[in-house]
């Protein structure tokens, strides 16, 4: 157990649809990270979160979107979905204060199926 | 920008065999290098990583890789398989950030799918 929480650990929806995918960091780690895994794009990092703040975005589309709250918990919302987005979520957390070389502890992941 | 390339996308040994999982990396500055491993329907757990001193590392259940800057490399080895070992392995690469929570996102390769026979 990474003792990153994601919630749910499956969901079903249909196209068009948006979903709300949660993520809770480890206790005491400040960064969020956020990744897709996908059959076609294999593992792809989409945005990070430090402390609340939006730090670096990767491959995410326009119709997704993250934040971090004050508690630190973070929310990825999937919006317009199409099939293509079926995949497996992932959230990460760090400390995020050694500069790169801390160790990212990866949740059970949020399977997304869109159909 | 970076960039993992992991040679063979399936890996198959024998019970006992020797492990080698070869992950080769681009990076325009000092990387740091980590092997993380995925068991079916469950998330990725750390095996190991590479940031600075001693180019060895060892890490969980036997496994070890060794950082060669010459050659961009840092493959997985484990002297003997076990079963138990059957799952994908995933090498990654991040950099160092000045700021604390810079982006340090990881860059992943491809994955290998080790399957351990009797």
């Amino acid at each position: 157990d990474s003792g990153v929480t994601q919630t749910p650990k499956h969901l079903i929806t249909a196209t068009g649809q948006r979903v709300t995918l949660r993520c809770s960091p480890r206790s005491g780690d400040l960064s969020v990270y956020w990744y897709q895994q996908s059959l076609d794009q294999g593992l792809q990092f989409l945005i990070q979160y430090y402390n609340g703040e939006e730090r670096a975005k990767g491959n995410i589309l326009e119709r997704f979107s993250a934040q971090q709250f004050p508690d630190l918990h973070s929310e990825l919302n999937l919006s317009s979905l199409e099939l293509g987005d079926s995949a497996l979520y992932f959230c990460a957390s760090s400390v995020g204060i050694s500069g790169g070389q801390d160790t990212q502890y990866f949740g059970p992941g949020t399977r997304l199926t869109v159909l | 920008a970076q960039s993992v390339t992991q040679l063979g996308s399936h890996v198959s040994v024998s019970e006992g065999a020797l492990v080698l999982l070869r992950c080769n990396y681009s990076s325009s500055v000092p990387p740091y290098l980590f092997w993380y491993v995925q068991y079916p329907n469950q998330g990725l757990q750390l095996l190991l990583k590479y940031t600075t001193g001693a180019t060895l590392v060892k890490g969980i259940n036997g496994f070890e890789a060794e950082f060669k800057k010459s050659e961009t490399s840092f493959h997985l080895t484990k002297p003997s398989a076990h079963m138990s070992d059957a799952a994908e392995y995933f090498c990654a690469v991040t950099f160092r950030q000045g700021v604390a929570g810079t982006a340090s996102k990881l860059t992943f390769g491809t994955g290998t799918r080790l399957q351990v026979t009797l």
